[in-house]
């Protein structure tokens, strides 16, 4: 039972390079959301899906990119990394949005940008 | 606007004590509130889940508080040990409308930094 992966844990790229961050859930889980954590913030909400082919703006989406052509998928592309976007982002899934529905998260991924 | 706030903001306690971790929370409409466990370098992991309508949840020796009065909440830790050295987010849930219809986003606090020293 793999529950949701990323790939890579660790990316370092160099400013105005493309990097895309992969998230892979084997749920079935309708939701899928994509997060980054900076030190001293809370987690904040980059994009969202409400299910294949269904995405959302989030509270950070400028110069992300996202797409979601299965239902297990949800790539995460920085089309022209910058130095701001140095963080750690995470993955994660859910069945639903309400209290009943928990929120699984992936392990991450560190991203570095130089 | 819509925020969340812990206190405080790190914490060192020794093994076999008590601890109480605090959030205040600015959310409209507010959904539920959760607590989550964050072990460094993993993703968080879901303690307890409360409705406007629970005031205490617990999960084995964790504890939970809502006060949705004073929108307060708490997270109390019983006879601590060196594996609950995390950090703990309080993360409010709050009802939002998207391109694809409602749904509750989660809006995190900046979480509290344990450690348990033996």
């Amino acid at each position: 039972d793999a529950g949701i992966t990323q790939s890579p844990r660790y990316k370092i790229t160099e400013t105005g390079r493309q990097v895309t961050l992969m998230c892979h859930q084997t749920w079935s889980h309708s939701y899928m959301f994509w997060y980054r954590q900076d030190l001293g913030h809370g987690l904040r909400l980059i994009y969202y899906s409400a299910a294949a082919d269904i995405t959302d703006k989030g509270e950070v989406p400028d110069g992300y990119v996202v797409s979601r052509s299965k239902t297990e998928n949800f790539p995460l592309t920085l089309e022209s990394a910058t130095r701001s976007q140095t963080s750690v982002y995470f993955c994660a899934s859910s069945d639903g949005t309400s209290g009943g529905h928990e929120q699984y998260f992936g392990p991450g991924t560190r991203l570095t940008v130089t | 606007k819509n925020q969340v706030e812990q206190s405080p903001q790190s914490l060192i306690i020794l093994e076999g004590k008590n601890c109480t971790l605090q959030c205040n929370y600015t959310v409209s409409p507010f959904s539920n509130l959760r607590w989550y466990k964050q072990d460094t370098g993993r993703g968080p992991v879901s303690l307890t889940i409360m409705t406007f309508s629970e005031n205490t949840k617990s999960n084995g020796r964790y504890t939970a508080t809502l006060d949705a009065d004073t929108k307060q909440s708490s997270l109390h830790i019983t006879a601590s040990q060196l594996s609950d050295s995390a950090s703990y987010i309080c993360v409010v849930s709050a009802y939002s409308r998207g391109i694809s219809g409602g749904y509750n986003k989660l809006i995190f606090g900046a979480g509290t930094r344990l450690a348990v020293h033996p």
